[in-house]
């Protein structure tokens, strides 16, 4: 159980296109959806949390323009990287909590801007 | 906000011993500390976690101590095996029940390699 799917798990773009990443919560509810970004050898990094049918939270210093969240429904949640840069590259990481205080992550997205 | 210490960042260990990663986070409210393992291109896998009702937990060869008064918790892996071989990373939150969430902090991570 718990399981998190995320799609696409890697992606290649041009700079200044726009990419869609989704995060499904597959055997359960997903009240609250986060999203993470981690550069290499280094930690996790929370960007925004999302609650189903509300507009997200957005960490300090995180773009909420560049950075499009829609959480949809109760176990579909998308980031959208407008105009995408190459120092937008990154490995983008979303999870799930069914309620409380437990997240189940995801795979995990490579993003890649040329 | 909260910051989490992790040490140390790496870890090395022949196959059988023991391995010990230490956190020290900073917001005495924290209530809620997780284990994850993260493997090569893939996202973080719950190992454990620990609330702050409870001072230890285990689940077979992993176990979970937790010291609020000092404010550091520790994972400590026992009879350790190669496929063991991950990037382990603390974290802690603040959940206040109820439909409210607690956002996690991580620590920056131990990389754990097991020699067989």
């Amino acid at each position: 159980g718990a399981v998190v799917s995320q799609h696409p798990s890697r992606v290649i773009c041009k700079s200044g296109t726009s990419v869609k990443i989704e995060c499904r919560s597959l055997d359960f509810q997903a009240t609250t959806m986060f999203w993470y970004r981690q550069f290499p050898k280094q930690s996790l990094m929370l960007m925004a949390t999302s609650n189903e049918g509300s507009k997200a939270t957005y960490e300090q210093g995180v773009e909420k323009d560049k950075f499009l969240i829609n959480h949809a429904s109760l176990t579909l949640s998308t980031l959208t990287v407008t105009s995408a840069h190459p120092e937008d590259s990154s490995f983008y990481i979303c999870s799930a909590s069914p309620g409380g205080e437990t997240q189940y992550f995801g795979p995990g997205t490579r993003l890649l801007v040329l | 906000g909260e910051n989490v210490e992790q040490h140390p960042s790496t870890l090395s260990v022949q196959e059988g011993d023991s391995a010990v990663i230490k956190c020290t986070y900073s917001d005495s409210a924290s209530n809620y500390f997780p284990w994850y393992k993260q493997e090569l291109g893939k996202g973080p896998q719950l190992i454990i976690d620990i609330r702050s009702n409870v001072g230890e937990k285990k689940d077979q060869r992993i176990a979970v101590t937790l010291n609020k008064t000092a404010k550091h918790f520790s994972l400590h892996i026992t009879e350790t095996q190669p496929e063991d071989s991950a990037v382990y990373f603390c974290a802690a939150s603040k959940y206040a029940g109820g439909t409210s969430y607690g956002k996690l902090t991580f620590g920056q991570g131990t990389i754990l390699t097991v020699h067989p």
